[in-house]
């Protein structure tokens, strides 16, 4: 256990439908990471957080797709109008504040019908 | 193009043999070099960093190396064991820009065979 939580763990939606992924890092790292990971594949950048600031944001992530971090704490991503092309691992990670070790959480398998 | 590889078919060994798994990267000065291990249906778990200016890393049964020459880094495991089984991942910092932003390979699948 990294100490980095996701929820759900699982998500099956149909087409068109709207999903929200939520990710709890570990407490005092203040940068989080959203990940993509398809069968076959290392994880792709999404999108990166220092506090509650979204830093970047990768070519990937089509309007469809939003991040937040209110507080600076755990974050969200949200996939409006899922397409089957969405299903993936959605993984978050935290790394520490001195290292760029990164610590993964479990991921969010989303599986788009 | 910027391009990071890892040996694309599975690496199959007999249980006590020294697994290596290779990581080759072109048009990279990497500030570092990390190697993770993913279990099926599981986010990533670090293993071990060697930065730029090291040649070797060694953590208990595993060691890694780093030539910025040949632009490839080694990532062996000694005395394999069936629980080594996995793919392994290496995922480089690029030196230019944003160091934060990690670039992944694809990964190596290990099978330890007992």
């Amino acid at each position: 256990d990294t100490g980095v939580s996701q929820d759900p763990r699982h998500k099956i939606t149909k087409r068109g439908q709207n999903v929200t992924f939520r990710c709890d890092p570990i407490s005092e790292h203040n940068r989080l990471y959203w990940y993509r990971q398809t069968l076959g594949q290392g994880p792709e950048f999404l999108t990166y957080f220092q506090n509650e600031a979204q830093l970047e944001k990768s070519r990937l992530l089509s309007d469809r797709f939003s991040a937040e971090r209110p507080k600076g704490s755990f974050s969200t991503l949200e996939i409006q109008r899922t397409e089957q092309g969405d299903s993936a691992m959605y993984l978050c990670a935290s790394p520490g504040a001195s290292t760029d070790t990164q610590y993964f959480g479990p991921g969010t398998r989303l599986t788009v019908l | 193009s910027q391009k990071i590889e890892q040996n694309s078919e599975a690496l199959n060994i007999q249980e006590g043999k020294t697994a290596t798994l290779t990581c080759n990267y072109t048009n990279y000065s990497p500030a570092y070099l990390q190697w993770y291990r993913q279990d099926p249906g599981r986010g990533p778990v670090f293993l071990l960093l060697i930065r730029e200016n090291e040649k070797e890393k060694r953590k208990e049964r595993l060691k890694v190396t780093f030539d910025t020459t040949l632009k490839q880094s080694l990532f062996h495991i000694t005395a394999s064991q069936p629980a080594d089984s996995a793919t392994y991942l290496c995922a480089l910092a690029p030196n230019a820009g944003n160091n934060r932003k990690l670039i992944w390979g694809l990964g190596t699948s290990l099978a330890v065979n007992p």
